[in-house]
């Protein structure tokens, strides 16, 4: 399977700050996916992004297959921004979705 | 249901006893997948179905666990012999398929006593 690391492991922001979360990937992949764990433990899907970018509110992400990376910004953050942030991707239909160790983030007041 | 459900939210067991976990995915998803997460840690890749198949089984931890799944719907997860380290969420998730969005339920939480 493939390996996936994100950058920062840790993050705190002022509320109304904007900030770049990282996910590299070892290999390409064709499925890739941006999670938000809440301090409740749910995990709320945000972005499927094999390629290119989408924006969703106050949130995008840009993902560069070929360069085997992808960004996930947050901009005018708020306290319920707060929590666990995961990507995920997956190289070939049949293999397992890979989870990278994920960013917590606290948005403080 | 619109989102994937699972049962029980809580177990709490002794340490030997057989658990079984249940998942039942969003209608006409053909993906589930099965993930366990210790506390403050991040997310362990179990089994995943394709329909009622598991292509691949290898994160499965022991011998001590098994899962299945029927009618291209539900599935469960079986812990035999339970041990401390079993302490953990177990959590289901679905999708479409292969190139779709991944849905999660609210997992299970396992204490092992």
């Amino acid at each position: 399977g493939i390996q996936v690391e994100q950058s920062p492991p840790d993050l705190i922001l002022q509320e109304g700050a904007n900030s770049t979360l990282r996910c590299n990937f070892s290999d390409s992949v064709n499925n890739l996916q941006w999670f938000h764990q809440n301090p409740w433990g749910q995990l709320i899907n945000l972005f499927y992004i094999p390629s290119g970018t989408k924006q969703n509110g106050r949130l995008s992400a840009t993902t560069v297959a070929t360069e085997r990376y992808s960004l996930l910004y947050i901009s005018s953050s708020q306290t319920t921004d707060s929590g666990v942030y995961f990507c995920a991707g997956l190289r070939n239909a049949g293999n397992m979705l890979t989870f990278g160790g994920g960013t917590r983030l606290m948005v403080k007041p | 249901g619109a989102g994937v459900s699972q049962s029980p939210s809580n177990k709490v067991t002794e340490k030997g006893k057989d658990v079984e976990l249940r998942c039942d995915p969003i209608s006409g998803h053909t993906a589930l997948y099965w993930y366990r997460q210790r506390l403050g840690q991040g997310l362990e890749f179990l089994i995943y179905f394709q329909g009622n198949s598991a292509p691949d089984k290898s994160g499965l931890p022991s011998d001590r666990f098994s899962a299945e799944r029927t009618g291209e719907s539900v599935s469960t997860l079986t812990i035999q012999r339970t041990q401390q380290e079993d302490s953990a969420v177990y959590l289901c998730a679905s999708s479409l398929s292969f190139s779709s969005p991944l849905h999660f339920g609210n997992g299970t939480r396992l204490t092992v006593t």
